[in-house]
Parts: C-alpha cells; structure tokens; sequence
C-alpha cells in the first residue's frame, strides 16, 4: 500500500522566509503525488502534482515541490512566506488502484503552517 | 454553483440517531468521493461514485455508513445509529472523471455525535 509521512507536525517561520515542509513517500510503483492546502473552515485546494513529467513542479501562491526519487521524498517550498499561507498543508499520493478513472487519494496527517510578522 | 456544496455544515446529534450529510457536486463532474477526517489527521477514503454507480465503498468503516448517489448528482452519506467515534469532519469531492486528477473538496460538514 502506498503511504505518506510528513515530518513535521507544526512549522513556525517569519514572515519573508523560505518555507520548507517535508514529505517522505512510500510506493511501489511510479507514484502521483500531490500537496493540497486547507485554511480555516475552507475545502482543500490543490496546491501542485507531480505525474512523472518535470520533477520540480511549481504549483500555485509560488510554492514549488521537488520529486526525489533517491530520496522518496517531495518537499514543498516557498521562498518567501506570506501572511495569507498560514493553513493545514496535506502531502498526497494517489492509490495505484484504479477503477474507470477513480483515483483513492492517501492523505498525509498534515503539517500546520504558522507564519509570524 | 460554483464549487462542491455540502450541507449541512455543523450536525450535532445523539448517540443512537440516523444522520445524512449531502453533497452537492459541481455541475458535470462525474466523480464523486466522500472522504472522512478526525481531528488532527488527513482526510480518509470512504467510497467513490462514477456516475451513480458506487464503484468503490471499501473505505466505509462498518454498516452503518452507506451512501447512494441516485441520479449521478447529488450524493447523501448516511449513518446509521451514530456513535461518538464517528464524530469528524466529512469531506465531499468531485472531479471531472475519466482519468482526471483534479479533486475539488467542499468545505466539509462538521460532524458531533454527543
């Protein structure tokens, strides 16, 4: 079975620092991955996926994630954070299992974002 | 409308009693998920619908839990008997289907079983 590990639990950073959360994968075939991002009493919002193409994907709000297969890892980075990315940021894999376009998506336990001024 | 509606957005209810939670999908999409969250953890598969048929129930903890989605719409997850450990957040998905990736979530319903 596929599965995600996010390393950490909370990350605190200031305001116009890089942002850096971790994500390790296990899959045993050529996975998607995905980061997904959920503000308060929002839905989740797809940040970025990966699907074997380009291996650093650049997604929405300027993050960017990095699929490192040596490393099963897909770290999702930001040069600068702002404000507004305070949220709950998921790492995904999408189940292998495939029936007529279905796709099972495995969440991460989600890493909280803080960002002070 | 514009996104996946849920309602409704807080339930409180008693041990013992039926609850359904409704999904409203965007408008064409034929994928439809319902995903659970407890709190402090991800979301977690329930089941899966294409068109109307439920192709995929095999996150459904117990069955208590069912879902239909009668005409290839609207979706309703029902629980049956409620228990305090079925308290979560229920999430909504849809997507366009077809080997499209793209999941679009509704805000959820907020779930306490007292």
């Amino acid at each position: 079975a596929q599965s995600v590990t996010q390393l950490d639990s909370h990350v605190s950073v200031s305001e116009g620092t890089p942002v850096l959360l971790r994500c390790n994968y296990s899959s045993s075939y050529s996975p998607s991955l995905f980061w997904y991002v959920q503000h308060p009493n929002k839905g989740l919002q797809l940040l970025l996926k990966y699907t074997s193409a380009a291996t650093l994907v650049k997604g929405i709000n300027g993050f960017e994630a990095e699929f490192k297969k040596s490393e099963t890892s897909f770290h999702l980075t930001k040069p600068s954070a702002h404000m507004s990315d305070a949220a709950e940021y998921f790492c995904v894999v999408s189940d292998i299992v495939r029936i007529q376009g279905a796709q099972k998506l495995v969440f991460g336990q989600g890493t909280r974002l803080t960002i002070n001024p | 409308g514009a996104g996946v509606s849920q309602s409704p957005r807080y339930k409180v209810t008693k041990r013992g009693q039926d609850v359904a939670l409704r999904c409203d999908p965007i408008s064409g999409h034929v994928s439809l998920y319902w995903y659970r969250q407890a709190l402090g953890q991800g979301p977690e598969f329930l089941t899966y619908f294409n068109y109307e048929a439920q192709q995929d129930k095999s996150g459904l903890p117990n069955d208590r839990f069912s879902a239909e989605r009668p005409e290839g719409s609207i979706s309703t997850l029902t629980i049956q008997r409620t228990e305090q450990r079925d308290s979560a957040m229920y999430r909504c998905a849809s997507s366009l289907g077809q080997g499209n990736e793209k999941l679009f979530f509704g805000s959820g319903t907020q779930l306490s079983v007292l």
